[in-house]
């Protein structure tokens, strides 16, 4: 069984500053991905950041980025120079790979509010 | 657009009525996941196809729930006798077999039971 605690509800962050969303994970898989996904009030789930278990480096694609620390079980995500635009409920997500089906399981979701 | 596509993207129904949501995935992509979505919550999986084949079902997904995906390329899900509990957001995901390949998500199908 896989569990993804996100233990933010809401945040606030100040517009051209960094944020930091946290996430943790339980899984008994030895080999497993770690996603997070925006979801902005239209409703579709928008792909950000992907992490291997067996990367070695800490993933990046463009303002985000994802701070892993396996033995502590975490994938937090890490949003530098906040837009007003990247207010939206963020999701922290998981699946093992050696689970023929790949499907996610998510956290229950931050959501975050950018201010002028 | 090349994305995932989900009709209607809004349904209000009445207790006990039937629905149906279509999906159509991004063309080369495989397989096909349906997720359930309640309010504040995050997506949760119900179930999903690798080509026409459904291959695993949540204990989410009661009797009432029924997917098809008769050809490999779009799936629709149908609810019986709809209840209150069902209202949600159903969202439809796409992606490539693999390791680590990326599931794309549709606008979902936001469906309210009166």
């Amino acid at each position: 069984a896989q569990k993804i605690t996100q233990t933010q509800p809401g945040m606030f962050v100040q517009e051209k500053e960094a944020v930091t969303l946290d996430c943790t994970y339980d899984t008994s898989d030895q080999s497993y991905g770690l996603f997070w996904y925006k979801q902005p009030s239209s409703g579709e789930m928008i792909f950000l950041i992907y992490q291997g278990s067996y990367d070695e480096q800490n993933a990046t694609e463009g303002r985000y980025s994802l701070n892993f620390q396996k033995a502590r079980k975490s994938a937090n995500l890490v949003i530098s120079a906040s837009q007003l635009g990247d207010s939206a409920m963020y999701f922290c997500a998981m699946r093992g790979l050696n689970n023929a089906g790949n499907m996610l399981t998510f956290g229950g979701g931050t959501r975050l509010m950018v201010k002028p | 657009d090349t994305g995932v596509s989900q009709n209607p993207r809004h349904k209000i129904t009445k207790r006990g009525q039937n629905v149906t949501f279509r999906c159509d995935p991004i063309s080369e992509h495989n397989r096909l996941y349906w997720y359930r979505q309640t309010l504040g919550q995050g997506p949760e999986f119900l179930t999903y196809f690798q080509n026409e084949a459904q291959l695993e079902k949540s204990r989410l997904l009661s009797d009432r729930f029924s997917a098809e995906r008769p050809k490999g390329s779009f799936s629709t899900l149908e609810i019986q006798r709809t209840e209150q509990g069902d209202s949600a957001m159903y969202l439809c995901a796409s992606s490539l077999n693999g390791r680590g390949a990326e599931a794309f998500f549709g606008q979902g199908t936001r469906l309210t039971v009166v």
